[in-house]
């Protein structure tokens, strides 16, 4: 079957670093996509990684490890504004998406 | 560019009335849309998805009939709720993406349905 496993909820402090695991099984793979919803809001695009390895962008990176079925998500500089549910999602070999519960972060003072 | 809008973003409706949600590509041409409720602080639900001039797929446990969705151009699908009832109130989000690699979802920003 296909799943995707991230942690439900993840607590950190402003400033720090955090980083956001997600394993995945699919019926074939073609890219994994993080995205961000705040709270009553619908998602947005963050990264997309079809190569293994570390793709930046700012304060964001991704990570992706084909062989291992694994990809990370890290946020550097947190701020208050990064409180919000981190969704990973993989797409199949027929491009489509499977999601990911959603790893919903904290961030405090 | 890739901004998909959806209209209403926000509606009340009685019980037994049907709702319709409008999703628009407004830059692109989306060979795909996809229709997702979401309950709070639960995950994103695939409901349907959607090509072009063909009938939509449903996803297990959808009713078909109940959730009418029409892709009638490359730039605008619609949901339609019917006979809404108090449990199909939550938010309904889709995306759309063109049909090309690498094939990313972009979201409209929701409708919230309220069914009283």
């Amino acid at each position: 079957g296909q799943n995707i496993d991230q942690p439900t909820e993840m607590t950190a402090t402003e400033g720090a670093i955090v980083q956001i695991n997600c394993t995945y099984q699919t019926s074939g793979f073609n890219g994994l996509f993080w995205y961000q919803q705040h709270a009553g809001e619908a998602p947005t695009f963050l990264s997309y990684n079809v190569l293994d390895g570390l793709e930046e962008k700012g304060r964001f990176s991704s990570f992706l490890s084909r062989s291992k079925g694994y990809s990370y998500l890290l946020l550097k500089e947190l701020q208050m504004k990064d409180s919000a549910s981190y969704l990973c999602a993989a797409t199949d070999s027929n491009y489509q998406l499977i999601w990911g519960a959603g790893t919903k972060l904290i961030i405090k003072p | 560019g890739a901004v998909v809008s959806q209209h209403p973003s926000r509606v009340i409706c009685k019980s037994g009335t049907s709702v319709k949600i409008e999703c628009r590509s407004l830059d692109f041409q989306a060979t795909t849309m996809f229709w997702y409720r979401q309950f709070p602080k639960k995950s994103l639900m695939l409901m349907a998805t959607s090509n072009e001039g063909s009938k939509a797929t449903y996803e297990q446990g959808v009713e078909k009939d109940k959730f009418l969705i029409n892709h009638a151009s490359l730039t605008l699908s619609t949901l339609t709720v019917t006979s809404a009832h108090p449990e199909d109130s939550s938010f309904y989000i889709c995306s759309a993406r063109e049909g090309r690699e690498p094939y990313e979802q972009y979201f409209g920003p929701g409708t919230r349905l309220t069914v009283t």
